[in-house]
Parts: structure tokens; sequence; C-alpha cells
């Protein structure tokens, strides 16, 4: 069964140093999606990726983020200059279409730890 | 965003069925019902999902309230791997870019 692939599964980074989170998307799929989840909270959307654009973003994305499909394949999420509260674990997703019988693809995630 | 609600919690015995339910009161004409599962430290998983009639598929069963205001996702047999958290969201495929919106879900938890 075709999955979603995330890397690194786990990143330490320093305080104000930049992440790129990596993504590996369902190979027909269109729609793209970055979640994250702090520890012990739920699941919050950070942004939608559609044609080479951003459809959708939440508050949370805010200058310090942002997303590329660099290649056909990946799919990236740049935090610019990482705080302590950007520690959570990030989803990334996917979707071949907004139809009704699509639905959305999570991969595992990647932990993000700030120190 | 339409919201759903989900009791915090709910138990069950292993090999018994269990019965989650969902609140939607103010689900609109265009609302999709997915029903999503996050097991401990992994991704949430693709259960379900349904827009009136009621669905079957391999891991469960949707029944949906005829005025759609409520549904319930049926685990036939609980097994302990099926202790997770359950979520309900309405999504709406051609609003808000089809995103979901996690609440907190459910937390079944399964004896043996």
């Amino acid at each position: 069964e075709p999955e979603v692939t995330q890397t690194p599964s786990h990143q330490v980074t320093q305080m104000g140093q930049e992440v790129i989170l990596r993504c590996v998307p369902i190979s027909n799929h269109l729609y793209f999606y970055w979640y994250r989840q702090i520890l012990g909270q739920k699941v919050e959307f950070l942004v939608s990726f559609y044609n080479n654009e951003i459809s959708e973003k939440s508050e949370i994305f805010d200058d310090q983020f942002s997303v590329e499909r660099p290649d056909g394949s990946n799919f990236t999420l740049k935090i610019r200059s990482t705080k302590l509260e950007d520690s959570a674990m990030y989803f990334c997703a996917s979707s071949s279409s907004l139809g009704s019988g699509n639905t959305i693809y999570f991969g595992e995630g990647s932990w993000l730890t700030v120190v | 965003d339409a919201k759903t609600t989900q009791p915090n919690s709910m138990e069950s015995n292993e090999e018994e069925p269990v019965h989650l339910p969902c609140n939607h009161s103010t689900i609109s004409g265009t609302d999709y019902i997915h029903w999503y599962r996050q097991l401990p430290s992994q991704g949430p998983e693709y259960v379900i999902h349904g827009l009136t009639s009621n669905v079957n598929n391999r891991m469960a069963s949707l029944a949906i309230a005829e005025d759609r205001k409520s549904s319930t996702l049926i685990l036939h047999r609980a097994t302990l791997r099926d202790a997770a958290v359950y979520y309900c969201i309405l999504r709406d495929p051609y609003n808000q870019g089809g995103k979901l919106i996690f609440g907190q879900g459910t937390e079944l938890s399964v004896k043996p």
C-alpha cells in the first residue's frame, strides 16, 4: 500500500537554527498538507499546498515557516529560526483530490525537539 | 468550522464490539463525516467516511443518523491494537481547502 514517508524521524536542534523537514507524498497525489502535534495536545493544521502554491494556512504558520515542492516528489517544511515552542511532532499528509471519495493520508511524523 | 462532540474516553473488552458516538448537530449538507484514529506515537490513520448512508469497510462500520446530526463508528471485534484516539471530523471537500480539523477525539482503551 502506498504511503507518505517523512524524514528525519527525530531531530534535535538548537534554538534559532533552521530546520527542514522532508516528506515524500504518495506519487499521484496533488494536495499536500503539514500538521503539527505538540506533546499531549491535539493535531493542528498548519498549511495546505496545491499547484505549487499555498492554498490555505493557519495562524500558526507565520513568517518563520515556509513550504516548498522543490521537485516532483518531495514536499518540505522549513522553519527559519526555531523556537522552544516549535517542539512538536510534524505530520505531512497528501490527497489525490478534494473529491468525496478521496481521503487524506498521513505520514508517521517527524519529531522535532528544540533545545 | 462545523464542530463535533465526542466522549473523552471509552473502554472496551477485547473481542467485543465497540460503538464510538459522535454528535455533529451543526453539520452542513456538503460535510462528509470522516473518522481517523491515532495510535500512540503514530500519524493519524484513515478509518472510514460517509455522507448519508451507512458505510462498511474492512476496518469498521459507520452508522449515520437519518438527520445526520450524529454518527457512530462501530468496531465489530475490538483488539488490543485498536487502542487509540479516534477522531470524528466533518470535512467539506470544497471549502477550506478540504483540510481536516482535529478535535480532542475519544481515547479508546481495550482490556484483554
